[in-house]
């Protein structure tokens, strides 16, 4: 089972430029969430979506879009990168609150951002 | 006052040691879950809790809805036990709000 898979682990960005992150998921999860993770400040939301085509912001929205045309898919989009969005950024996947299945969180491996 | 609070921050044992994490929350909440994060790696969900407690092998957790606690324990520690634990809890839309973490250090 390929679970959540992220897409690239590892990138380096000049300020200014943009970019965006893939993430995929072969579980038929109807939740999908970005999270970023900087030292001494933990896990934050960017964005989720609970269900194809729609989204929501999180927590730390601003310098992000992101995009669910597709069920498995979601994608997280930089404009204009900036320093401050150097980051390690999961991708996570749930299914339904109360559908009675398990609902943990998968995650995806992460991918590591440095924007300079 | 962060909603969710994890203690201790730093915990270091010796192999075989039982260990306790510890998780404080103040919102009302849906589930809690225990993720298990190995340096440089990813993140990987432990258990997911409404109620009661689950096991799993050596690891258990237990949640107090009425006291808005939760505890993972961890029997017969082992060295590749050392990972960074973090608690979080989860409401409208199951997003989740993480603790700070406790970074776990097993000594052989």
């Amino acid at each position: 089972n390929a679970g959540v898979t992220q897409t690239p682990k590892f990138r380096v960005l000049k300020t200014g430029q943009s970019m965006t992150l893939l993430c995929a998921q072969d579980m038929n999860h109807e939740y999908m969430y970005w999270y970023r993770q900087d030292p001494g400040m933990g896990l934050r939301l960017i964005h989720y979506s609970v269900g194809e085509g729609t989204t929501a912001k999180g927590e730390v929205p601003d310098g992000y879009n992101v995009s669910r045309l597709k069920k498995q898919n979601f994608l997280l989009g930089l404009e204009s990168a900036a320093p401050s969005q150097t980051s390690v950024y999961f991708c996570a996947s749930s299914d339904l609150p109360g559908s009675g299945a398990n609902y943990g969180y998968t995650f995806g491996s992460g991918t590591r951002l440095t924007v300079v | 006052k962060n909603e969710v609070e994890q203690s201790p921050q730093n915990l270091t044992a010796q192999e075989g040691e039982f260990i306790t994490i510890n998780c404080s929350y103040s919102v009302g909440i849906s589930a809690l879950h225990w993720l298990q994060q190995h340096p440089g790696g990813g993140i990987v969900s432990l258990f997911m809790l409404s109620s009661g407690k689950k096991k799993h092998g050596r690891l258990i957790a237990t949640i107090n809805i009425q006291e808005k606690h939760s505890s993972l324990h961890i029997t017969a520690s082992h060295p590749r036990d050392s990972a960074v634990y973090i608690c979080a809890v989860s409401s409208y839309g199951n997003k989740l709000v993480f603790g700070a973490g406790t970074i776990l250090r097993v000594k052989s």
